[in-house]
């Protein structure tokens, strides 16, 4: 079935880096246009970052601006989000989203999402 | 950035209708679609109603979406224990290079 799996958080320093993988299947995930969104705890859900089908195209939120990079590889069917220079507020529930086909800010499938802590 | 404003929370009584306001700007809600989600915690978001008023498929009919200006609404009828929830609404914005905005959340609660 239509699926997205992340995987690659856990505990970091300030100033560390993760990188976080979201595994697609069950659609023909070259096609559509990916992002992430996060939650911090107790907080509200926060768009990150997207990119295109073709990942020519990328956005990111002003906080993550410099720091966080997203890519994606079509022939593994995954997205990445290397995060760099991590602070505190960074601290969250990471959730790889695929957009909508016509609508790309519409986020239809979600995963289940990935903690990253960043503590000392 | 700023987010789009809703009601930090919302109640009603099994049965009842109850809409969830979203406020935004021109850059925003005001010249893109609007989508809702609803989130039950320690599950992924789902995706309720997209450009505005559309549901897609799975969703019941008791939930409904529409926009004015810069201000949208989510209604919910023949409220159900189950739509106990956290609701958002996001719509992409225009004034920054590119992004998306979400509500700060409204949480639901079924009397």
């Amino acid at each position: 079935q239509v699926q997205l799996v992340e995987s690659g958080g856990g505990v970091v320093q300030p100033g560390g880096s993760l990188r976080l993988s979201c595994a697609a299947s069950g659609f023909t995930f070259s096609s559509f246009d990916m992002h992430w969104v996060r939650q911090a705890p107790g907080k509200g859900l926060e768009w990150v970052a997207f990119i295109r089908y073709n990942g020519k195209t990328k956005y990111y939120v002003d906080s993550v601006k410099g720091r966080f990079t997203i890519s994606r590889d079509n022939s593994e069917r995954t997205l990445n989000l290397q995060m760099n220079s991590l602070r505190g507020e960074d601290t969250a529930l990471y959730y790889c989203a695929r957009g909508r086909s016509g609508y790309v800010d519409a986020f239809d499938i979600w995963g289940q999402g990935t903690m990253v802590t960043v503590s000392s | 950035q700023s987010v789009l404003t809703q009601p930090p929370s919302a109640s009603a009584t099994p049965g009842q209708r109850v809409t969830i306001s979203c406020s935004g700007s021109n850059s925003n809600v005001g010249s893109n679609p609007v989508n809702w989600y609803q989130h039950l915690p320690g599950t992924a978001p789902k995706l309720l109603i997209y450009s505005n008023n559309q549901r897609p498929s799975g969703v019941p009919d008791r939930f409904s979406g529409s926009k004015s200006g810069t201000s949208a609404s989510l209604a919910i009828s023949g409220l159900q224990s189950e739509d106990e929830a956290d609701y958002y609404c996001a719509a992409w914005d225009d004034s920054l290079s590119g992004s998306v905005l979400f509500g700060g959340g409204t949480r639901l609660t079924v009397l």
